[in-house]
């Protein structure tokens, strides 16, 4: 029973490097979100994705990009990476009507040195 | 805009004394509101939802939260705290198109 699995863990970038941070659901939700999470800042939305082939911007999405090729999958690309990137990185999935709940994923923590 | 505001950054309790947490949400309808826990290095577990309905909701590990219209505000309690509920709590609303806006978290510290 997996749930929301999100790869790698933990990453260091260097300033200017890119990287994809993974999240697959492997129960058939539609709906799938990427947070951060920066201290005494909760968590913002950055990217989500109502369905394969269908997404959209949140709260924070400048320096970052999505794709949702599948129901499955929901990668999100930093392209030049910088200081202000550094956070840990939650993906979520949620079924919609009439459950209407997030579970999430154990998270990615990047630095951006 | 949609928010939710948490205003105790942390809380310190003894282990067995009661608990609870402040949320307070800004939103004309009636909301759908949450509770969820971050324990240190993990992702988040819903804790309680509230959608309709009876306005005091169970939910699990012991904990409740009462939905207060007049008061815009749904915190959560616990009768008697537990050192392994030592933890990050967050509360979150429902924005749209099934998007959370979250409050920025209580730090639950539980003394001996």
């Amino acid at each position: 029973n997996a749930g929301v699995t999100q790869t790698p863990k933990f990453r260091i970038l260097k300033i200017g490097q890119s990287m994809t941070l993974q999240c697959t659901q492997d129960m058939n939700h539609n709906y799938m979100y990427w947070y951060r999470q920066d201290p005494g800042m909760g968590l913002k939305l950055i990217y989500y994705s109502v369905g394969a082939g269908i997404t959209d911007k949140g709260e924070v999405p400048n320096g970052y990009n999505v794709s949702r090729s599948t129901t499955e999958d929901f990668p999100l690309r930093l392209e030049l990476a910088a200081p202000s990137q550094t956070s840990v990185y939650f993906c979520a999935s949620n079924p919609g009507t009439p459950k209407n709940i997030q579970y999430f994923g154990a998270g990615t923590r990047l630095s951006v040195l | 805009a949609q928010s939710v505001t948490q205003p105790d950054i942390h809380i310190t309790v003894s282990e067995g004394a009661s608990l609870e947490l402040r949320c307070n949400y800004s939103y004309g309808a009636t909301p759908y509101l949450f509770w969820y826990v971050q324990s240190p290095g993990q992702g988040l577990q819903l804790l309680l939802k509230y959608f309709s309905g009876d306005t005091l909701v169970q939910g699990i590990k012991g904990f409740e939260a009462e939905f207060k219209r007049s008061q815009s505000s749904f915190n959560l309690r616990k009768p008697s705290v537990h050192w392994s509920d030592a933890a990050e709590y967050f509360c979150a609303s429902y924005t749209g198109f099934q998007k959370l806006v979250f409050g920025t978290g209580t730090r639950l510290l539980v003394s001996p």
